[in-house]
């Protein structure tokens, strides 16, 4: 039982550039979220999703964009990579009002 | 102002000490209250809920003040293990959204 699993672990972008990073989970949860971790500040929710083919923004959703075609999984995008978007992206998931499970994160570098 | 509030710490105690976190909250419709531990470099994990009545878990006791809109974490007989970031999280009524705290970090010592 994997639980929450992210990639990739580590990323470095160059200003401009795309990516996707790739959250899935084994435990048939119906929400997903994605946050980002900066220092000083709390988690802070990006996009979430509230089951398959669903997706809503959170508190910081400029500049990504989410999709969640099956229910394990949980795409978080950045069409154009800039230096504030550098940040650790946790992944989490979870059934309604009950506890959030986390992924180990991906750190992301944008020079 | 920040909808949930936690001193940053450090908060360096000795092995065997009681130490107490405080977290203050802004949104009074607030419903749900955790407290997670973060490991460095890991991601956050749930410590315990934080029920009206206060709650005690081991040597972790919680407790919560609706009308002072206030959250407490007690750890008592400190280990080295539990040094850590405690992140201090609130879910507003109707909303399956959490509210992060910065973290309090703690750090035990032999």
């Amino acid at each position: 039982n994997a639980g929450v699993t992210q990639t990739p672990k580590f990323q470095v972008l160059k200003t401009g550039q795309s990516m996707t990073l790739l959250c899935a989970q084994d435990m048939n949860h119906e929400y997903m979220y994605w946050y980002r971790q900066d220092p000083g500040m709390g988690l802070r929710l990006i996009h979430y999703s509230v089951g398959e083919g669903t997706t809503a923004k959170g508190e910081v959703p400029d500049g990504y964009n989410v999709s969640r075609l099956k229910k394990q999984n949980f795409l978080l995008g950045l069409e154009s990579a800039a230096p504030s978007q550098t940040s650790v992206y946790f992944c989490a998931s979870s059934n309604r009002g009950e506890t959030q499970y986390f992924g180990p994160g991906t750190r992301l570098l944008v020079l | 102002r920040k909808e949930v509030e936690q001193d940053p710490g450090p908060f360096n105690v000795p092995e065997g000490a009681t130490v107490a976190f405080n977290c203050t909250y802004s949104n009074s419709a607030s419903q749900s209250f955790f407290w997670y531990r973060q490991d460095c470099r890991k991601e956050p994990k749930l410590l315990m809920s934080v029920y009206s009545s206060g709650n005690e878990d081991g040597r972790f006791t919680a407790q919560l003040n609706r009308a002072s809109q206030y959250i407490s974490l007690l750890i008592r007989d400190s280990k080295l293990s539990d040094s850590a970031t405690y992140l201090c999280v609130v879910r507003p009524r109707g909303y399956n959204k959490l509210i992060f705290g910065a973290g309090t970090r703690l750090a035990v010592h032999p």
